[in-house]
């Protein structure tokens, strides 16, 4: 069965840290991967997504995000965390027929 | 260009009434979506439609019927409204995936729906 974890639930980082979010993911094939951040009261913004190709992806507002297949991992990363930043992450893997699986998703709280 | 627009934001709704949510996509994208969110549980995908007139149930169908008589519209309705669809309802739409690369999901803003 498909399926993707997130395995941190809340994450709280100082501002001016680094970041990173995990992902893991379960799929007969090497799905499409997406990252989502959701700012409180807010619809899904798209961040970055990997399809094929260099396994480290650049997104916006300074996010990356590397694959690495032996690991079925796509996390995310950020190298100096804004307090903007603050919101809730989801990873998003697709493996086809239209759909999307998103993970339960990381609130990540950022303290001065 | 708005977008994905939802009607309403909010709502409140007693046990056992009907109501339609609505969303409307300006980008001429072929397929559509309705969400559901809740707490602990990521995004869950109610049903969805690859095009004018079609739908599908997603993963927690149950409870709601959805229409899609234009390509710009997709309509979520809960026949008997249940404490248990209190949720934040989300609306999505992305193309027809010709290539690789060119699949990604646009969100509306949510509706926050409260049944008493």
């Amino acid at each position: 069965a498909q399926s993707v974890t997130q395995p941190d639930i809340h994450i709280t980082v100082s501002e001016g840290a680094s970041l990173e979010l995990r992902c893991n993911y379960s799929y007969g094939a090497t799905p499409y991967l997406f990252w989502y951040v959701q700012s409180p009261g807010q619809g899904l913004q798209l961040l970055l997504k990997y399809f094929s190709g260099d396994t480290l992806v650049q997104g916006i507002k300074g996010f990356e995000a590397e694959f690495k297949r032996s690991q079925s991992s796509f996390n995310l990363r950020k190298p100096s965390v804004h307090w903007s930043d603050a919101a809730e992450y989801f990873c998003a893997p697709w493996g086809g027929y239209q759909k999307v699986t998103f993970g339960t998703g990381t609130k990540l709280q950022v303290i001065p | 260009n708005a977008g994905v627009t939802q009607t309403p934001k909010f709502r409140v709704l007693k046990t056992g009434q009907s109501m339609t949510l609505l969303c409307a996509q300006d980008m001429n994208h072929e397929y559509m979506y309705w969400y559901r969110q809740d707490p602990g549980m990521g995004l869950r995908l109610i049903h969805y439609s690859v095009g004018e007139g079609t739908t599908a149930k997603g993963e927690v169908p149950d409870g709601y019927n959805v229409s899609r008589l234009k390509k710009q519209n997709f309509l979520l309705g809960l026949e008997s409204a249940a404490p248990s669809q209190t949720s934040v309802y989300f609306c999505a739409s992305s193309k027809l995936q010709v290539e690789r690369g060119t699949y990604e999901q646009y969100f509306g803003p949510g509706t926050r729906l409260t049944v008493t």
